[in-house]
């Protein structure tokens, strides 16, 4: 069965220093994996998405993510944060055997400082 | 505007009441599925449906039923509200190539009292 693991569940930067948010997941076969943000009481929006193409994906708002199948990570990068990141963000991973259906992380909510 | 819509945003009920969340998609995505949220607990996958007339349970499927007579609408029923039902719900939709990223809808905020 796969899997998603966010390794922090709450992150806090200072704006303009780098940030990162860990992922890692569990799967018998080549994942395509996601990062979604959600803002405060809004809906999700896609960042970025890995399918097994680039190891290095990026996505929206100077988002990118790298996949490393030996440590069977995922983790989300930005050089520098924003005030406007601060948000929650979710690691998923799509079951393409179960109607590509989406398996979650529990969350990992960024608060960025001024 | 093409994508996601739910109804209602927000929606209080009394326990053992019934009512149906709305979702529906102009996108002609053949894939939908209804997640809940709750705190510290990220998505879980209530129903989905890979097209019209074919449902299947997720991870958290009781106390929820739903229905897929059109491509467009995926609703999802409450039979007897209970207090554990309280969650934001959504609604998400895919076409059948999955490394595109669902669409998600807005979220239902539902309180049972």
């Amino acid at each position: 069965a796969q899997s998603v693991t966010q390794l922090d569940s709450h992150v806090s930067v200072s704006e303009g220093t780098p940030v990162l948010l860990r992922c890692n997941y569990s799967s018998s076969y080549s994942p395509s994996l996601f990062w979604y943000v959600q803002h405060p009481n809004k809906g999700l929006q896609l960042l970025l998405k890995y399918t097994s193409a680039a190891t290095l994906v990026k996505g929206i708002n100077g988002f990118e993510a790298e996949f490393k199948k030996s440590e069977t990570s995922f983790h989300l990068t930005k050089p520098s944060a924003h005030m406007s990141d601060a948000a929650e963000y979710f690691c998923v991973v799509s079951d393409q055997n179960q109607g590509g259906k989406l398996i979650f992380g529990q969350g990992t909510e960024l608060s960025v400082k001024p | 505007n093409a994508g996601v819509t739910q109804t209602p945003k927000f929606q209080v009920l009394k326990t053992g009441q019934s009512m149906t969340l709305q979702c529906a998609q102009d996108m002609n995505h053949e894939y939908m599925s209804w997640y809940r949220q709750d705190p510290g607990m990220g998505l879980r996958l209530i129903h989905y449906s890979v097209g019209a007339g074919i449902t299947d349970q997720g991870e958290v499927p009781n106390g929820y039923n739903v229905s897929r007579s059109t491509t467009e609408d995926f609703p999802l029923r409450l039979l007897s509200a209970a207090p554990s039902q309280t969650s934001v719900y959504f609604c998400a939709s895919i076409k059948n190539n999955w490394g595109v990223g669902y669409t998600f809808g807005s979220g239902t905020r539902l309180t049972v009292v």
